[in-house]
């Protein structure tokens, strides 16, 4: 398996404001990817974050709402910004680990934009 | 589009039966199947893989993978009233879009209710 922390673990911002997370993997990995799981509904994928090249973001996704940085091969940071209600949510950091590449996930980051 | 179907549920068992959740999806050429457990309130925790059809066995837990007919579930023996969570189902496909990888496409999940 692998250890994932992501900080912060929880945040309440003000409309118009941006907010970073962390997430920190305890051994490098090649590839981080970011995830939305908005009330009641499952998991989607925000963008995929490789070291030393841009993120790739999926459909209904762009960079200036979410940028991505990857510094390192163990760290990566998503920004919400400009934050509206409707980007109250949980964002999951995840990885890939292992021969056959199973994916886990951090412990999340719940934010309430009010 | 690449869908995961699963039913929402609640589906409620009583400790000590055999619960079983059902998942359907799209993409034909999936390889992998993943089944996570989520507890209210936190992350998805991966319970059981499978890659080839037929059973696999873990503990309490089975998977079941039948690729001809686009269907994976999974058996829960011996509930206990520490199962109740949500249970996702999650397909590995390779994604033309985006980072042109090989990607997880997740089901709504289904929450499990074991009783005492």
């Amino acid at each position: 398996s692998a250890v994932i922390s992501q900080k912060p673990s929880r945040d309440i911002c003000q409309r118009g404001t941006s907010l970073t997370i962390q997430c920190q993997v305890d051994s490098q990995v090649t590839m981080m990817f970011w995830y939305r799981q908005q009330p009641g509904q499952s998991l989607t994928l925000i963008a995929t974050a490789n070291q030393g090249s841009e993120a790739t973001y999926e459909s209904g996704f762009v960079i200036d709402k979410f940028p991505i940085s990857r510094p390192n091969l163990t760290f990566s940071t998503l920004t919400v910004s400009n934050m509206s209600p409707e980007d109250s949510s949980i964002y999951l950091c995840s990885v890939r680990r292992g021969v056959q590449e199973t994916q886990y996930f951090g412990p999340g980051t719940r934010l309430l934009v009010l | 589009q690449k869908e995961v179907e699963q039913n929402s549920g609640p589906l409620s068992v009583p400790e000590g039966a055999i619960a079983s959740l059902n998942c359907t999806y799209s993409d034909r050429g999936s390889q992998s199947f993943f089944w996570y457990r989520q507890y209210s309130g936190k992350s998805p925790e991966l319970i059981m893989s499978i890659y080839s059809n037929g059973d696999k066995e873990d503990g309490r837990f089975t998977a079941q993978l039948n690729k001809a007919s686009q269907y994976v579930s999974l058996l829960i023996r011996d509930s206990q009233p520490s199962d109740s969570a949500t249970y996702l189902c999650a397909v590995e496909g390779f994604a033309y879009s985006g980072a042109g990888s090989y990607q997880l496409t997740f089901g709504k999940g289904t929450k499990l209710s074991v009783i005492p």
